[in-house]
């Protein structure tokens, strides 16, 4: 489990700013995923990756941008955070003959005040 | 739209009682569907896939094509089992992307 790492577990920050969450994984993966768990809506996806250099927008991608210049990072940039952005954030990567079994990270809390 | 629902948000039930935990899906065809499961306080893991027929921690789920269901059931549920469970489905194609439900919480009271 410790293959898949993401940074900061938590994160606290205001309205307008910048703010990215790392994610990190050492199996070599291609496709790695970025959900929002969020009580009552359960885990969506804002953006996917099938490999380095390419990303592909998930169920609700606004207000999010991601890039993937390695394969083993994927990071997550709210551009201008706003206040319905405060959730917990999970990245996970798949691969190999079990494609569709997701392994996810730690997970990230992020508060927008 | 592809959905999956989980129709229970909360499901409690005593120690040594059955469980079972409710999951329907649209997608149509044979889509390969999974139950994922999170502990307090640590991350998503795969419970188990349909595919591989197998009973995880005395945990199994059938498919139902017809009623397009993937319940996941235990005979005796223990407090351990106390979890969020989630519900997915895959969404076709070669993206290896997963639809979520939006979880139901198993409190399993002693």
């Amino acid at each position: 489990d410790a293959g898949i790492t993401q940074s900061p577990r938590y994160k606290i920050t205001e309205t307008g700013r910048q703010v990215t969450l790392m994610c990190h994984q050492t199996w070599s993966h291609s496709y790695m995923f970025w959900y929002r768990q969020d009580l009552g809506h359960g885990l969506r996806l804002i953006y996917y990756s099938a490999a380095a250099d390419i990303t592909d927008k998930g169920e609700v991608p606004d207000g999010y941008v991601v890039s993937r210049s390695k394969t083993e990072n994927f990071p997550l940039t709210l551009e201008s955070a706003t206040r319905s952005q405060t959730s917990v954030y999970f990245c996970a990567s798949s691969d190999g003959d079990r494609a569709r079994e997701q392994y996810f990270g730690p997970g990230t809390r992020l508060t927008v005040t | 739209a592809q959905r999956v629902t989980q129709p229970e948000k909360l499901l409690s039930v005593f120690k040594g009682a059955p469980v079972e935990l409710k999951c329907n899906y649209s997608y149509s065809g044979s889509p390969e569907l999974f139950w994922y499961v999170q502990y307090s306080r640590q991350r998503l893991q795969l419970l188990l896939r349909h595919i591989s027929r197998e009973s995880i921690k005395g945990f199994t789920a059938d498919l139902n094509k017809g009623e397009t269901s993937f319940h996941l059931k235990k005979p005796f549920a223990q407090e351990e089992d106390s979890a969020m469970y989630y519900c997915a489905s895959e969404t076709g194609g070669a993206t290896n992307k997963l639809i979520f439900g939006t979880g139901t919480l198993l409190a399993v009271q002693p």
